[in-house]
């Protein structure tokens, strides 16, 4: 079955740039998603169709996705931004999830 | 404003069955399909399967194939999961997401979630 794989963490201090990446079989071949899961919330889409924003998410992310990878950029990273991210694609009519990653803002 | 509204939580023992809900409201409902998440305690966000509302199609994960079964009532806009035998495995948040179904498939609203706690 189709697997993406995505770092357990990464950390930033604020201001900077946050990279977090989603690898899988021919990723770029396919859309991919993302999204923000804050603790006791539900989740957000934040990155949808590769790059493009909903309406209402910070200017800051951005995405792009090439190969086997996709990329989820945070530039001047806030500490609201501290937050679980998933990765998300679909492969045979299933809808895949990345394992999470965990952005840390110290 | 699109709202999906889950029912509450639920404590169940290990043989019992279960129906929790997710109430659309604020756009056209058989537009869209709705899908469900399940996130076990602490762990990440597992795509169980989907339905769409106009026709009552349904597909599911491998993985949760033959273990859950995806419903939904238009008149009602609101769809379902349910489970025939609950295990202490289905102890987990539920989520339902509205999926879009144009161009690409991604889900833009979620619900509140639904707690799930199965335990004799």
């Amino acid at each position: 079955s189709y697997g993406l794989s995505q770092p357990p963490s990464v950390s930033v201090s604020p201001g900077q740039t946050a990279s977090i990446s989603c690898s899988g079989n021919k990723l770029g071949d396919k859309y991919a998603s993302w999204y923000q899961q804050k603790p006791g919330q539900s989740p957000v889409l934040v990155i949808y169709e590769d790059m493009k924003r909903p309406s209402g998410i910070p200017e800051r992310f951005s995405g792009s996705n090439s190969g086997n990878t996709a990329t989820l950029t945070i530039s001047g990273t806030q500490v609201m931004d501290e937050a679980d991210y998933y990765c998300q694609a679909w492969d045979s009519s299933t809808a895949v999830f990345g394992g999470g990653t965990t952005l840390t803002v110290l | 404003e699109v709202q999906l509204v889950q029912s509450g939580a639920e404590v169940k023992k290990p043989g019992e069955s279960l129906r929790i809900s997710c109430k659309s409201s604020g756009y056209r409902f058989t537009a869209y399909w709705i899908t469900w998440v399940r996130q076990m305690p602490g762990k990440g966000l597992e795509w169980m399967g989907r339905i769409d509302p106009s026709d009552s199609y349904t597909n599911y994960s491998p993985s949760f194939q033959g273990h859950v079964t995806i419903s939904a009532d238009k008149s009602i806009t609101t769809a379902y999961l349910q489970w025939s035998s609950l295990k202490a495995s289905d102890t987990a948040m539920y989520y339902c997401a509205r999926q879009t179904t144009i161009n690409s498939f991604y889900f833009d609203f979620w619900g509140q979630g639904s707690l799930v706690t199965v335990s004799s």
